[in-house]
């Protein structure tokens, strides 16, 4: 049983939708991610937040809204997306954020479609 | 800047064949962590192993093992007897100031 737990696993959405995302971790980490991962690119990150701060922002486009209300708990929110959005998106977290030795743990994914 | 190359896409091997992924890197960082993650086609990138910069003994978990080598700046990932349970999409990840991700390797096992 995976630490980080996402829904929903799978999402269609409209382009004039407006959905979220949902992300819990229950390992006590003071730090979440959200990554981005589509076909035949790397994994993007796209937000990370520290005791519910956000501390990055990679220039994600803002249709794209995260929400972090506290250490347990990350949402993305989604609104007036393209059908290039259309991806896995991941949700992780780690003990903290700076740290370079501390393991980042992945949820299994939100796999997202933009019609 | 850093960078993680996984120069194999895609490798298909037969059960029981044993299987060698190869990850190489680059970093100013003195101090950095290499990481593998496997990806089942569930999606969840579930963590595999971690190791700091300083720490260059291999390492052996059942029929894994790990091959860091610093003076080729490789960390190379071997499946011993593999398994079609192995099948899936294997990351490389380096972390300094940031954690940056090789492309994956597509793993296939076929029986």
């Amino acid at each position: 049983e995976t630490g980080v737990t996402q829904t929903p696993r799978h999402l269609v959405m409209g382009m004039t939708n407006k959905k979220s995302l949902k992300c819990e971790q229950h390992l006590g980490h003071n730090a979440m991610y959200w990554y981005k991962q589509s076909a035949k690119k790397p994994l993007e990150l796209m937000f990370v937040y520290s005791l519910e701060e956000r501390v990055e922002n990679n220039s994600v486009p803002s249709r794209f809204s995260p929400e972090c209300p506290n250490s347990s708990h990350l949402f993305l929110h989604l609104h007036t997306l393209q059908p290039e959005d259309s991806a896995l998106y991941l949700c992780a977290s780690s003990q903290d954020a700076g740290s370079a030795g501390n393991t980042i743990y992945f949820g299994e994914g939100s796999w997202l479609t933009v019609v | 800047a850093q960078k993680v190359t996984q120069a194999q896409t895609e490798i298909s091997v037969v059960e029981k064949e044993d299987v060698t992924l190869d990850c190489v890197y680059e970093t100013r960082d003195t101090t950095y962590y290499l990481f593998w993650y496997k990806q089942p086609p569930s999606g969840e990138l579930v963590f595999l192993i971690r190791r700091n910069s300083f720490d260059e003994q291999n390492e052996i978990s059942g029929r894994y093992s790990w091959n860091f080598q610093k003076s080729t700046s490789s960390f190379n990932f071997t499946i011993t007897a593999s398994q079609v349970v192995d099948s899936a999409v294997y990351f490389c990840a380096l972390r300094g100031n940031m954690l940056t991700f090789g492309g994956g390797t597509r793993l296939m096992v076929k029986p």
